[in-house]
């Protein structure tokens, strides 16, 4: 089945260190989403990538980093510099020609830090 | 930069009756696409329904259909024969050559 993974679902880390959340999708897609939603709101674009090597920031890039060094795999790391980190973290991809662009998410990742 | 507005944070129905979700976005481009996602309390988000904007019919999937109104910049969910499982969070959302624009989102509750 083609989809999208992230794991793990629930991750717990203590303030101060770095954590990665990992994206992966077998769609064959070029682009590849970073989203983070917090509790009764929208989703705010974190990172993207259209192409593997290259990545660009969204709104809220500031503590967070990201890799594209395969085309299926878009991992995130939230850096202790994020000021709160706690959140769902949804990943996301979609074609860049031929389609509608319509973006697929994965399951998401709640990621809470103590 | 493209904004997309829902004004209804939340909204109510009867099981089997109908509902509207509105959507409204701000943007100067002329091409671009409009989508419908739902996000139930398992948190996946569920593409609904597509809209082109260089398409004047509206989209519908079964029971889900758009209102969508290029003019006024409009693209409202119309949900008939709600049913429980509809409940969810609704978010619209635009995209064109760029990244993706969402709405802050509807939380829909369904009365059986």
């Amino acid at each position: 089945d083609g989809g999208i993974t992230q794991s793990p679902k629930y991750l717990f880390r203590k303030e101060g260190q770095n954590v990665t959340l990992s994206c992966e999708q077998n769609l064959n897609h070029d682009a590849m989403y970073w989203y983070r939603q917090d509790p009764g709101q929208g989703l705010r674009l974190i990172y993207y990538s259209q192409i593997v090597n290259d990545f660009q920031k969204g709104d809220i890039a500031e503590g967070y980093s990201v890799s594209r060094e395969k085309k299926e795999s878009f991992p995130l790391t939230v850096t202790s510099a994020q000021k709160n980190p706690t959140a769902f973290y949804l990943c996301a991809s979609s074609r860049l020609w031929g389609g509608s662009y319509e973006q697929y998410f994965g399951p998401g990742t709640r990621l809470t830090v103590t | 930069a493209q904004t997309v507005t829902q004004s209804q944070p939340e909204m109510s129905v009867q099981e089997a009756e109908t509902v509207t979700l509105s959507c409204t976005y701000d943007t100067s481009e002329s091409d671009y696409y409009l989508f419908w996602y739902k996000q139930p309390p398992s948190r996946q988000m569920i593409l609904v329904i597509r809209q082109e904007a260089y398409k004047q019919q509206n989209a519908t999937e079964n029971r889900f259909s758009v209102n969508f109104q290029k003019a006024a910049k409009s693209f409202s969910l119309k949900i008939s024969d709600s049913q429980l499982g509809d409940a969810a969070m609704y978010f619209c959302a635009y995209r064109s050559a760029g990244d993706m624009r969402f709405g802050a989102g509807t939380r829909l509750t369904v009365k059986p």
